[in-house]
């Protein structure tokens, strides 16, 4: 077990640009979520795939936030004309099958997003 | 909506005890989680209660009382390692699926 890793770690880009996160999830996980944390802050959903469906989806993820689980495994989450208020860290998780009321939550290290 | 508040800071002294408070307003929620977080972590999770009382593993405890809108988690034997940030979280009726984190509170142990 490798747990949750993400990619890249850190990010620093200019507003108006695009950018893409990578979470690879543990390998036997059929659920995944992303967060969006900011500096003392809880994290805030953003959004839920169970295999490749994205279930939910928070009505924080503007339409320049896209997430996709394309094969049911890893997932990408792409932000379009970044602005400075999506500086934040960006964190996946994964769950494994149960009752998504008790399931528990594995987090990945994050990415740290910085728009300039 | 769900919404929960914790201290934002709470200091404590090495080998000692210390309690962190969550009061929460939500409609309806299956149970109260705790999650650690270290600067630069990932959220780790603690401990998790799904009905009134207190649940108890190793140094860590967690209670909860739906009546009252309270819960706390309780760390024994402190030691600095359990220097970091600590969030209530729970997940609604309305959406099983999401956690919804408190703002945090960074528990900072001295020697």
């Amino acid at each position: 077990d490798t747990g949750v890793s993400q990619d890249p770690r850190h990010k620093i880009t200019k507003r108006g640009q695009n950018v893409t996160f990578r979470c690879d999830p543990i390998s036997e996980h059929n659920r995944l979520y992303w967060y969006r944390q900011t500096l003392g802050q809880g994290p805030e959903f953003l959004t839920y795939f169970q295999n490749e469906a994205q279930l939910e989806k928070s009505r924080l993820l503007s339409d320049r936030f896209s997430a996709e689980r394309p094969k049911g495994s890893f997932s990408t989450l792409e932000i379009q004309r970044t602005e400075q208020g999506d500086s934040a860290m960006y964190l996946c998780a994964s769950s494994s099958q149960g009752i998504p009321s008790t399931d528990t939550q594995y987090f990945g290290p994050g990415t740290r997003l910085t728009v300039l | 909506g769900q919404s929960l508040e914790q201290p934002s800071e709470v200091t404590a002294v090495e080998g000692a005890i210390v309690q962190i408070n969550c009061t929460y307003q939500t409609s309806g929620f299956y149970g109260l989680s705790w999650y650690q977080q270290h600067d630069g972590g990932a959220p780790t999770f603690l401990s998790y209660n799904a009905l009134d009382g207190l649940e108890e593993t190793g140094r860590f405890s967690s209670f909860l009382s739906r009546s009252d809108s309270y819960g706390y988690l309780l760390l024994q034997e402190l030691q600095m390692k359990d220097s970091a940030s600590y969030f209530c979280a729970v997940r609604a009726y309305s959406s099983a699926s999401k956690i919804i984190f408190g703002s945090g509170t960074r528990l900072s142990i001295r020697p």
